[in-house]
């Protein structure tokens, strides 16, 4: 079936430092791939998609790049800020699924000044 | 905007006793509702769709006669976890899509509400 793995947190950064948290996902297929996230007291949000292979997601600075061949979607940022600290979680939804999302167990992250 | 809130946002019940969760799309008619699961450090999920005006789709696993849903109006979804035990305590997130019903579209018109905390003694 499908899956998604990403890394376990909490992620504890200083302000401006660069973030990479780790998302690789089985599927069969072409799935879309997206991350979410979810501020304290709030829904999870849509941050990014990526619908095919090297697509590039990106939005409020972070960028996720769809690698078909190692089965990744790792989220990035260049320098993060207090205001990013929330909890974020990796999914895929299957080919001609439609709005099913599978996902990953959510990374924690904690900006500190 | 697209919001979706849940009541209660969190909730302590005892054993043996029916609890229902509601969910609500403040400002968008949704026809499709999702219900999750999330256990702690797992994953979220998916315990079944709803449609409104028709009975829900579960997903292998779950138990429809122990999670009743019912989503009676475009804005409304609730999920009434029958005779709770402890091992039903977790934290269920409500998702609603935005948009017409039908179709392979993306889920990237789901919205989220901020989850129920259900803990049973």
């Amino acid at each position: 079936g499908n899956s998604v793995t990403q890394m376990e947190g909490p992620v504890t950064l200083s302000e401006e430092a660069f973030l990479t948290i780790n998302c690789t996902y089985t599927a069969t297929g072409y799935p879309s791939l997206f991350w979410y996230v979810q501020y304290p007291g709030e829904g999870l949000q849509l941050l990014l998609k990526a619908t095919k292979a090297d697509d590039k997601g990106s939005n409020k600075g972070f960028e996720a790049t769809y690698r078909k061949e190692t089965t990744s979607f790792h989220l990035e940022k260049g320098s993060v800020q207090v205001s990013d600290s929330a909890v974020y979680f990796c999914a895929l939804s299957p080919t001609g699924g439609g709005n099913k999302l599978t996902f990953g167990t959510g990374t924690q992250l904690k900006v500190e000044l | 905007g697209a919001v979706v809130s849940q009541h209660p946002s969190w909730v302590i019940c005892k054993s043996g006793t029916s609890v229902k969760i509601e969910c609500r799309s403040l400002d968008f008619q949704a026809t499709t509702m999702f219900w999750y699961r999330q256990f702690p450090k797992q994953s979220l999920m998916l315990m079944a769709t709803s449609n409104e005006g028709s009975k829900a789709t579960y997903e292998q696993g779950v138990e429809k006669d122990k999670f009743l849903i019912n989503h009676a109006s475009l804005t409304l979804s609730t999920l009434t976890v029958t005779s709770a035990h402890p091992e039903d305590s977790s934290f269920y997130i409500c998702s609603a899509r935005k948009g017409t019903s039908g179709g392979a579209g993306l889920p990237d018109t789901q919205y989220f509400g901020p989850g129920t905390r259900l803990t049973v003694l």
